[in-house]
């Protein structure tokens, strides 16, 4: 079946806009995951969503950024007023479950490069 | 709060030959998982190879294979005839056995990068 996709794949946008990345899950996938990597922090979490609960948003670096998640399918992850320090490689995850019975394999996205000019 | 720390940044290996990859993690937790995963140029992540810290006996998949010591909270990967697809930059990962929120997130080291040398 298909896996994470991720869109757009490559974002160039100006210092002070506003961004939004976007993630569709595999299908039947109930938690979500995005992650943030860049050169200085590698590979950092940001917020992770299951099913229809609140989201736990304890790795966003600041209230610049959110996400949503529709449905309990696509999210989007939003930056407002894009700073230099936001350029990254935004990755998505997904698996069939967050945790309790076992631990289920997070697949990845091929993740959204974004460059804040 | 956990972390990983892979101290080789790049590492080469030639053909056919066996490499290893060191992480080393710190944690006060008893139960938690362990994972390699590789990410080529194309970006995408791909799960290696997982380990259970319950589990005693070390998790091999075809030519990759861990040493994990618990004690000494290390998590080597070794590759066995090493192939030129084997080239990418290769993840260690940790992740709590806790459930609840943010217990379920990857905690990464920061990389290794291979080179397969033909």
């Amino acid at each position: 079946g298909a896996g994470v996709s991720q869109s757009p794949s490559n974002k160039v946008t100006e210092k002070g806009k506003d961004v939004e990345l976007r993630c569709d899950p595999i299908s039947g996938h109930t938690a979500l995951y995005w992650y943030r990597q860049s050169l200085g922090q590698g590979l950092e979490f940001l917020i992770y969503f299951q099913g229809n609960s609140a989201p736990d948003k304890s790795g966003l670096p600041s209230d610049r950024f959110s996400a949503e998640r529709t449905g309990g399918s696509v999210s989007t992850l939003t930056i407002q007023r894009t700073q230099q320090e936001d350029s990254a490689v935004y990755l998505c995850a997904s698996s069939r479950h967050g945790g309790l019975a076992g631990v289920y394999e997070q697949y990845f996205g091929p993740g959204t490069r974004l460059t804040v000019t | 709060a956990q972390t990983v720390t892979q101290s080789q940044p790049e590492m080469s290996v030639q053909e056919a030959e066996t490499v290893t990859l060191s992480c080393t993690y710190d944690t006060s937790e008893s139960d938690y998982y362990l994972f390699w995963y590789k990410q080529p140029p194309s970006r995408q992540m791909i799960l290696v190879i997982r380990q259970e810290a319950y589990k005693q006996q070390n998790a091999t998949e075809n030519r990759f294979s861990v040493n994990f010591q618990k004690a000494a909270k290390s998590f080597s990967l070794k590759i066995s005839d090493s192939q030129l697809g084997d080239a990418a930059m290769y993840f260690c990962a940790y992740r709590s056995a806790l459930s609840g929120g943010s217990n379920y997130k990857l905690t990464f080291g920061k990389g290794t990068l291979l080179t397969v040398n033909p």
